[in-house]
């Protein structure tokens, strides 16, 4: 499986936007970039994903660099309810056990009042 | 609630007894998967179910055993369990194994062998 890079750990401030940075150099033409978030004492949710273009949705946006090496999970304004861990996952576009999510350490998001 | 149910929520067992732990989606959702979270883990991928067949076991020790009965129910049936085994184990449901959908998890059962 192709493998990402998080940083473990970041701080943000309530009602500020937070960049979320993920390293995927190894990346194939087919791999989608997901990005999944798991609040405390829950399961994880999917946030977005993308495959070249930029992406947005009502959680988040997802900024992928022109060459796919890396991408940047984009919450424009962090409330408290978005403090969890958040997981980059390169997945193949196809069925099969390569399709599957494969989950690494992700980055512990604080958000402080 | 995701829409993918869980039970029981937490769960207390020796390593002689037998349980099992369940899942239910009714998301009309086609693939549904079993993972492992122990403490400072990553998740670990354990099964993969799509139509009913299973499709992966990932190395699984044999004292878990999977059931998939229909679409919508999966079961992990545990007997002879270490204390190593304990950890909050996660189902996941997606449309199929494409998943283009996103995978629908459900809240775990946290699990403790004692």
């Amino acid at each position: 499986d192709a493998k990402t890079t998080q940083p473990n750990s970041m701080e943000s401030n309530e009602e500020e936007p937070v960049h979320l940075p993920c390293n995927h150099s190894t990346i194939s033409g087919t791999d989608y970039i997901h990005w999944y978030r798991q609040l405390p004492s829950q399961g994880p949710e999917y946030v977005i994903h993308g495959l070249t273009s930029n992406v947005n949705n009502r959680m988040a946006s997802l900024a992928i660099a022109e060459d796919r090496k890396s991408s940047t999970l984009i919450l424009h304004r962090a409330t408290l309810r978005d403090a969890a861990v958040y997981y980059c996952i390169l997945r193949l576009n196809y069925g099969g056990s390569q399709g599957n999510l494969i989950f690494g350490k992700g980055t512990k998001l604080s958000v402080k009042p | 609630e995701t829409g993918v149910t869980q039970t029981p929520r937490h769960l207390v067992m020796g390593m002689t007894n037998k349980k099992s732990l369940k899942c239910e989606q009714h998301l009309g959702h086609n693939a549904m998967y079993w993972y492992k979270q122990s403490a400072k883990k990553p998740l670990e991928l354990m099964f993969v179910y799509n139509f009913k067949e299973q499709t992966e076991n990932n190395s699984v020790p044999s004292r878990f055993s999977p059931e998939c009965p229909n679409s919508s129910h999966l079961f992990l049936h545990l007997h002879t369990l270490q204390p190593e085994d304990s950890a909050l184990y996660l189902c996941a449901s997606s449309q199929d194994l494409q998943g283009a959908g996103g995978y629908t998890f459900g809240s775990g059962t946290r699990l403790t062998v004692v």
